[in-house]
């Protein structure tokens, strides 16, 4: 059972433009929701993250809308850059004490077109 | 510098040959990490450990091994490599399980079992 779905699977957008990537949770006991950026023959970085109690996290061009009752969250990308181009993943955890670790959406791969 | 470090980058190996892939972190994080990365799927965690003599399953665990007998070291083990172990693989550190995803990543082990 896949826990945080994650599309489009794969993105182009001009240069300029806004990127964005839908995720979507099942589980209500998540409570953290970080973004990974990956660059070929990298491993994931952390982009930026939010937690459930704020519905909105700027980070430069980076921005993350979480809607708790929907239970989705998404990252838009404005001012979209061709060395934005990369693999995006998001992931949610429960950070409550428990064992698990992240889990991770399928990843969207998106190209910036110059 | 903060670091996780896996070896070897590359690795290909024949069906049921024993391999060890290392991983070593040098940020005194109790937790560390196992994932496999395979298009399509993004990454799914095959172990965790949250200490020193602790370690649990993860979502995909079966073929795999692993051990933590100092807190620094996280090798990953293949007693019997099958073609459907071939993966990209990750391991990824963390203060804590609950951090809130501050995973650092290594830079990865691409598998190849023939």
């Amino acid at each position: 059972q896949q826990q945080v779905k994650q599309s489009p699977q794969s993105l182009i957008v001009q240069k300029g433009g806004i990127s964005i990537i839908n995720c979507a949770y099942e589980n209500t006991a998540f409570d953290y929701f970080p973004w990974y950026q990956q660059f070929p023959g990298k491993g994931p970085a952390l982009l930026i993250a939010i937690r459930p109690d704020v519905s909105e996290k700027k980070e430069g061009r980076f921005t993350i809308s979480f809607n708790k009752s929907a239970k989705q969250f998404s990252l838009h990308i404005m001012d979209s850059q061709p060395g934005d181009s990369a693999t995006y993943f998001c992931a949610a955890m429960g950070t409550g004490g428990g064992a698990d670790g992240l889990t991770f959406g399928k990843g969207t791969h998106l190209i910036i077109q110059p | 510098e903060a670091q996780v470090t896996q070896n070897p980058r590359y690795l290909i190996t024949v069906t049921g040959k024993k391999l060890t892939v290392t991983c070593s972190q040098n940020m005194n994080h109790e937790y560390m990490s196992w994932y496999r990365q395979d298009p399509g799927l993004g990454l799914r965690q095959i172990y965790y450990s949250m200490n020193v003599e602790v370690t649990d399953k993860g979502d995909v665990p079966e073929g795999y091994k692993v051990s933590r007998k100092e807190k620094r070291n996280f090798p990953l083990i293949l007693e019997s490599p099958s073609p459907n172990q071939t993966s990209l693989y990750f391991c990824a550190s963390s203060l804590l399980s609950g951090a809130g995803g501050g995973y650092t990543f290594g830079s990865g082990t691409r598998l190849t079992v023939v």
